[in-house]
């Protein structure tokens, strides 16, 4: 069975970095996409982006000049780092697996928990 | 970007009805690369149906997918009373990858 474990810090001030990792066990760490998405309080999901085990990565263009997604194949870990926080980015961040091709090359099947990160001014 | 729009914003039902839940988007979607989500309050969503019709494993029959192009449908064919939550619609054809934003099934 497929466990994503993700931890980072849950409350930053305005301007800081945005930094959370996510573990994944059970399953191969090869051949798929490791995303990111958000939730911010009571409302929908937002795609940031993914990286493979090659290091190859997509990243949302509205976030994109803030974000970085990186990876640890050694370990089976994977990271988001958002620069120059604002309220804005207040919201439960997830990460989950996504196919890596195939028809269905990119859907999400597995989820972290979540973690809420609260940007503070 | 493909914009997906879901409607309506709240479908008001009861026990045993069945609910059509609607999601557009705004540019044709690859290969019919659509995914429903549930969401239950406080958790992570689950993924019901992807390709537009295919059933992930443990969904029950009562739910289903169609669609194609720009127009899909979501339908719960007799609403149990733990299927009032958020459903999410998702393109993972086309970069950056997109959701809805959600209808809610709530009771009437």
């Amino acid at each position: 069975q497929v466990q994503l474990q993700q931890w980072g810090a849950g409350l930053l001030k305005s301007s800081e970095t945005l930094s959370l990792s996510c573990a994944v066990y059970g399953g191969s760490f090869s051949g798929y996409y490791w995303s990111w998405i958000r939730q911010p309080p009571g409302k929908g999901l937002e795609w940031i982006g993914e990286i493979n085990d090659n290091g190859d990565t997509k990243c949302n263009p509205s976030l994109k000049s803030r974000v970085t997604i990186s990876v640890d194949t050694s370990k089976n870990q994977f990271f988001l780092k958002l620069t120059s926080g604002t309220a804005a980015d207040t919201a439960v961040y997830y990460c989950a697996r996504a196919h890596g091709g195939g028809s269905n090359s990119h859907l999400i099947d597995y989820w972290g928990r979540g973690t809420l990160v609260t940007v503070s001014s | 970007e493909i914009v997906l729009t879901q409607s309506p914003g709240t479908l008001s039902l009861s026990p045993g009805e069945r609910a059509i839940l609607s999601c557009r988007a705004s540019q044709s979607v690859n290969s019919r690369r659509l995914a429903w989500y549930q969401q239950k309050p406080g958790q992570t969503p689950r993924l019901l149906i992807y390709g537009a019709s295919s059933r992930a494993t443990g969904i029950p029959d009562r739910f289903s997918g169609s669609g194609s192009g720009t127009d899909f449908t979501l339908t719960i064919s007799r609403l149990e009373p733990e299927d009032f939550v958020v459903y999410y619609c998702h393109q993972y054809g086309t970069s950056p990858y997109t959701f809805g934003p959600g209808t809610k099934v709530d009771i009437k």
